[in-house]
């Protein structure tokens, strides 16, 4: 069956730092990969998308990358600030009549 | 321009019982999905809704059914409710005419809890 994993359920980083969340999957042949940010309480908030066929996207002090031989995407996020603090979720979306599916998330915390 | 709205916020019920469960997608959007997530977890697809049908439909029993309003809104019916089904429950809306890569809008959610 389908399988995602996130590094860890939990990443504490300093701030100011570079927090790098790693989404892996099996059994999925995604044609995109989409991160949100979840913050408590709150319904998941688009972030960023990326395509099999693009290695980068950027946005802001964000950078995801998308590996579909070693079947991993990484989100980056630079300069982080206590205000980046909440649970990060991947997810993969495949071609017609294939499910959305997503991670279990990570959730970050940055340290002032 | 309103975002997705879900009613109601906060729902209790006792096994057994039958709920329901409403959305109204973000203004230009006409494909529903809805979603659980359970404490800690990530959100588990349920199926989506697109031109009033059922378009496709994650690994949950027949007790969970839906429905879609020429108005695009949504709801989401859970009968037989088990103590497993609390959990909170996400209806995102998305432009399916764009292609089928579109970014997910979430409402925040129905917290429903079984007593």
């Amino acid at each position: 069956s389908q399988k995602i994993e996130q590094n860890s359920e939990a990443l504490n980083i300093q701030e100011g730092k570079t927090a790098t969340l790693t989404c892996n999957y099996t059994n999925y042949s995604p044609a995109y990969l989409q991160w949100y940010r979840q913050d408590p309480g709150r319904g998941p908030v688009f972030l960023l998308l990326i395509r099999e066929n693009e290695k980068e996207k950027r946005k802001e002090r964000l950078k995801v990358t998308f590996d579909t031989t070693l079947k991993q995407s990484l989100f980056h996020i630079t300069a982080s600030q206590p205000a980046d603090s909440a649970t990060y979720l991947c997810a993969l979306d495949g071609y017609y009549g294939q499910n959305f599916v997503f991670g279990p998330g990570t959730r970050l915390s940055v340290l002032p | 321009d309103a975002g997705v709205t879900q009613s109601p916020t906060h729902l209790i019920k006792t096994r057994g019982q039958q709920v329901t469960l409403r959305c109204s997608p973000k203004s230009g959007h006409d494909t529903v999905s809805w979603y659980q997530q359970a404490l800690g977890q990530g959100p588990q697809f349920i199926f989506q809704y697109y031109e009033e049908e059922e378009r496709q439909r994650g690994n949950f029993p027949d007790r969970f059914s839906g429905h879609q309003f020429p108005n695009y809104s949504s709801e989401l019916n859970v009968n037989a409710l088990l103590l497993g089904d609390s959990a909170l429950y996400l209806c995102a809306s998305s432009r399916r005419g764009q292609g089928k890569n579109q970014p997910q809008h979430f409402g925040d959610g129905t917290r429903l809890s079984i007593l």
